[in-house]
């Protein structure tokens, strides 16, 4: 299994929901990370895990939580976001940092 | 925060005619890499090269890196309608993760 699997592909949501998004893998890569991406804009990195801790947070304000429960899961809880975080949240993996890294499909979150 | 800037920022040309991109970057690096993106989707990563290496080929690409000027191009010869995407470098180096430059979007005409 080569792919980086994202669910789901499509999530609307008001600024009082409470949602997951969910990245897996199954390649055995010990990095992964989440990436939002605004329309024609380049991916801009939110978190880092390594061997499933929290390496990086670019200052990503709270109302996103990842959580990396395994090494071939990984999900980003939201909470109380706002219309400016609607984007496309890419997820990605590599076998350890500064390797390729190999990105899912993408969720298309749009907050009302 | 963007590391790379790239350009042009689009381009267009006709099936069959090569596509060259540029890369600059800010920082002392360790790898640069390119990927690939279609619409919408998720991105398609390319070729990597590191700090040491001057060029590399896969296919009908290939890549330079001139860490003296702090750039890259990358350079897609006898174009496709399917090459048509938008086309990022990407940086990482001491104590960085990767960071991605804003891009360039290819459109290739049939």
């Amino acid at each position: 299994d080569t792919e980086v699997t994202q669910t789901p592909k499509h999530l609307v949501m008001g600024m009082t929901n409470k949602k997951s998004l969910k990245c897996e893998q199954h390649m055995g890569h010990r990095a992964m990370y989440w990436y939002k991406q605004k329309a024609k804009k380049p991916p801009e990195l939110m978190f880092v895990y390594s061997y499933e801790k929290l390496s990086i947070n670019e200052s990503v304000p709270s109302r996103f939580s990842p959580e990396c429960p395994n090494s071939s899961l990984l999900n980003l809880h939201l909470h109380a976001l706002q219309p400016e975080d609607s984007a496309l949240y890419l997820c990605a993996s590599s076998p350890l940092s500064g390797n390729e890294q190999f990105f899912g499909p993408g969720t298309r979150l749009t907050v009302l | 925060s963007q590391q790379g800037e790239e350009d042009p920022q689009a381009l267009s040309i006709q099936e069959g005619e090569n596509a060259t991109m540029n890369c600059s970057y800010k920082t002392s690096i360790n790898n640069l890499q390119w990927y690939r993106q279609n619409s919408g989707r998720g991105l398609v990563h390319l070729i990597l090269i590191r700090s040491n290496e001057r060029e590399k080929h896969s296919g009908r690409l290939r890549v330079t890196l001139d860490t003296s000027k702090k750039s890259s191009s990358l350079l897609i010869t006898a174009s496709r309608a399917a090459d048509t995407a938008s086309y990022f470098c990407a940086t990482d180096g001491a104590g960085q993760d990767m960071r991605f430059g804003a891009g360039t979007r290819l459109t290739v005409k049939p």
